[in-house]
């Protein structure tokens, strides 16, 4: 099973409203990262939380992190057309032996209706 | 002044060929990766280059063979192609080890036929 998985796997909401996507995962981590990707390209790094932070703040996104819970959720707030796109959360171990790896989860289809 | 990038864009082939793929990045990061993305997005690494030495090579068949001249540069060569290779494969950087946030390339998306 997938280390990270998303929740809901697709989301459509109207311009304007928040938007919020969750996270859960299954070992214990250094640090969550947020991911977007639109559509036929590369993916886009959003915004780095540690696991001895609670919540991360970047223009209009949140981040939080619950390592209790193993989970995290992404809010965007005030969306727009432009975030369109799928949205990723990935988990990197604690170990440090110089050969870590990102998990990526299986994804977040959000599309904002204009 | 692109951070990523990789030629081609599109690759269309037959079964049974050889092909590769490039990947340049100008951060100066001294790590970069190959990810194989699915028709259901689902990423997954497949090899990991730290200053030149190969550092995660996960369960990918041989055909897969990864090459890194310099820091900057890995190169994705693929011999004897099937129809299960065809996917968007991403090539990606980042500082020092899989840990810190990665930058990604625009993809290679590789149509097998």
């Amino acid at each position: 099973s997938q280390q990270g998985e998303e929740d809901p796997q697709a989301l459509s909401i109207q311009e304007g409203e928040n938007a919020t996507m969750n996270c859960s995962y299954k070992t214990s981590i250094n640090n969550l990262q947020w991911y977007r990707q639109n559509s036929g390209r590369g993916l886009v790094h959003l915004i780095l939380i540690r696991s001895n932070e609670r919540e991360k703040h970047s223009g209009r996104l949140r981040v939080t992190l619950d390592t209790s819970k193993k989970s995290s959720s992404l809010l965007i707030t005030a969306s727009r057309a432009a975030d369109t796109a799928s949205y990723f959360c990935a988990t990197a171990p604690l170990s440090n032996f110089g050969n870590e790896k990102l998990t990526f989860g299986t994804g977040t289809r959000l599309t904002i209706i204009p | 002044d692109t951070a990523v990038s990789q030629t081609p864009k599109y690759l269309v082939t037959q079964m049974g060929n050889d092909k590769s793929i490039k990947c340049e990045q100008n951060l100066g990061h001294d790590t970069m990766y190959w990810y194989k993305q699915d028709s259901k997005k689902f990423l997954k690494i497949m090899f990991s280059y730290n200053n030149k030495e190969l550092i995660i090579n996960e369960t990918v068949p041989n055909r897969f063979s990864p090459k890194s001249p310099d820091k900057a540069h890995l190169n994705l060569h693929i011999n004897s192609l099937e129809l299960g290779d065809s996917a968007v494969y991403f090539c990606a950087s980042s500082h020092s080890t899989g840990r810190y946030e990665q930058y990604f390339g625009p993809g290679t998306r590789l149509t097998v036929t």
